[in-house]
């Protein structure tokens, strides 16, 4: 069965302040893919990055890099120097490519980030 | 931004009427989904669709049913609503292309159950 965890349900920072949000997940497949994806205040889904359990090269955009460690069954994602525009609650989702292509999703991190 | 337009965006509604959720798109793309969010569970599958008239269940189906007539529409219908599906539903959409594709979302339709 496969499993996304997001163990810190809230994170509250100042400004400006580095954050990670973690990601864990469960597999037995060798090919899947991980995503990230935002959640505003405002409640639309916003896609953030996809990787493929055959890549891991570590990605930056801008402020935002992902860190995928297969040994660790991990995906943790940071933000350097937050602003008040990254709050949000952010989720981890994993997918394998059977059928219907299935995605998993955590529980999400709801980030707040303080002025 | 993708093509995606759920309706309604908001519903109430009393227990035990039947109740029917529009998810369109304009993209042409295959894979559909019906996905509800609440609280504590993140996003949560609740039946898929492959192709017209193609679809599957998923995490938590009960309660539920859809259909795909066209590779534009995907309905979701509870059949009788309770108040245990008062939550945010939220199509997505992805496109076959070999690898995984992201998911889009919709909006989202806020039911509540009376």
């Amino acid at each position: 069965a496969q499993k996304v965890t997001q163990a810190q349900t809230e994170i509250s920072v100042v400004e400006k302040e580095d954050v990670t949000l973690d990601c864990v997940y469960e597999t037995r497949d060798t090919t899947y893919y991980l995503f990230w994806y935002k959640q505003p205040p405002s409640g639309e889904l916003v896609f953030l990055i996809r990787r493929n359990s055959f890549d891991e090269q570590n990605e930056i955009s801008g402020r935002y890099s992902w860190n995928f460690q297969k040994s660790t069954s991990s995906f943790n994602f940071t933000i350097t120097a937050s602003q008040v525009v990254d709050s949000a609650v952010y989720f981890c989702a994993l997918a394998r490519d059977n059928y219907g292509q299935n995605f998993v999703f955590g529980p999400g991190t709801r980030l707040s980030v303080l002025p | 931004d993708a093509g995606i337009t759920q309706s309604p965006r908001h519903k109430v509604t009393e227990t035990g009427t039947p109740v029917t959720l529009r998810c369109h798109q304009t993209e042409n793309h295959r894979y559909m989904y019906w996905y509800r969010q609440d609280p504590g569970h993140g996003l949560r599958l609740i039946h898929y669709s492959y192709g017209v008239k193609d679809t599957d269940k998923g995490e938590v189906s009960d309660g539920y049913s859809v259909s795909r007539s066209k590779t534009e529409d995907f309905l979701l219908t509870l059949e009788s609503a309770t108040s245990s599906q008062t939550s945010v539903y939220f199509c997505a959409i992805s496109e076959s292309s070999g690898a995984i594709s992201p998911l889009h979302f919709g909006n989202g339709t806020r039911l509540t159950v009376t």
